[in-house]
């Protein structure tokens, strides 16, 4: 299958600064990239729909200027988590889809963040 | 609003048991449901569902999906220890894919 890279697998930063987290696709060109986030214990939340070339569209009760996602080619999105607290930290997971729905959309492998 | 639930939530079980997973939903403009198997990282994909009736199966692993009474059921047979994860249903909704909250399935030897 598709393979989706993202990195880095997990960082610890400071209060107050900023994280910028890749997700890429590897042998796809990923049209719209996903970016969801992950309490323990509970399930994927999704933030926010990247299309390349577009604006991100974000869901319901996320703040744009917080997590801001630039999704500039068809393999790279990032997600910047922008003057973290300690209550950004969780699980990211981005994933990739080449648009069609005949497949499933891949997984990258998650980035853990802890805010100290 | 479109919703997604899984029962049960959490499921203990021995070595070599049936389990039946189900996840019932409510969606306008449904496209496909799908299953993912997360163990510690991110989900590993599982079915995609589309047509109603036609059941999926890979090993020990089967699906099928209800569109009339909306359900799919995810059925693991002689269920082994590293089938022990978080099985997540999702549905695809507007090009989006939105997850359940999730049934946890411990196995125990």
């Amino acid at each position: 299958g598709a393979v989706v890279s993202q990195h880095p697998s997990w960082v610890i930063c400071k209060s107050g600064t900023s994280v910028k987290i890749e997700c890429r696709s590897l042998d796809f060109q990923a049209t719209t990239m996903f970016w969801y986030r992950q309490f323990p214990k509970q399930s994927l939340m999704l933030m926010a729909t990247s299309n390349e070339g577009s604006k991100a569209t974000y869901e319901q009760g996320v703040e744009k200027d917080k997590f801001l996602i630039n999704h500039a080619s068809l393999t790279l999105s990032t997600l910047t988590v922008t003057s973290a607290h300690p209550e950004d930290s969780s699980f990211y997971i981005c994933s990739a889809s080449s648009g069609t729905w005949n497949t499933e959309a891949f997984f990258g492998q998650g980035t853990r963040l802890t805010v100290v | 609003e479109d919703k997604v639930v899984q029962s049960p939530l959490s499921l203990v079980v021995h070595e070599g048991d049936t389990v039946t997973l189900n996840c019932s939903y409510e969606v306008t403009n449904f496209r496909s449901l799908l299953w993912y198997k997360q163990e510690k990282k991110a989900p590993t994909f599982l079915f995609m569902l589309t047509s109603s009736g036609i059941e999926k199966k890979s090993g020990r692993l089967s699906s099928i999906l209800d569109k009339k009474e909306l359900f799919s059921i995810l059925n693991i047979t002689a269920t082994q220890t590293g089938d022990s994860a978080v099985y997540l249903c999702a549905f695809i909704r507007d090009d989006k894919i939105i997850f359940g909250k999730g049934t946890r399935l411990h196995i125990l030897p």
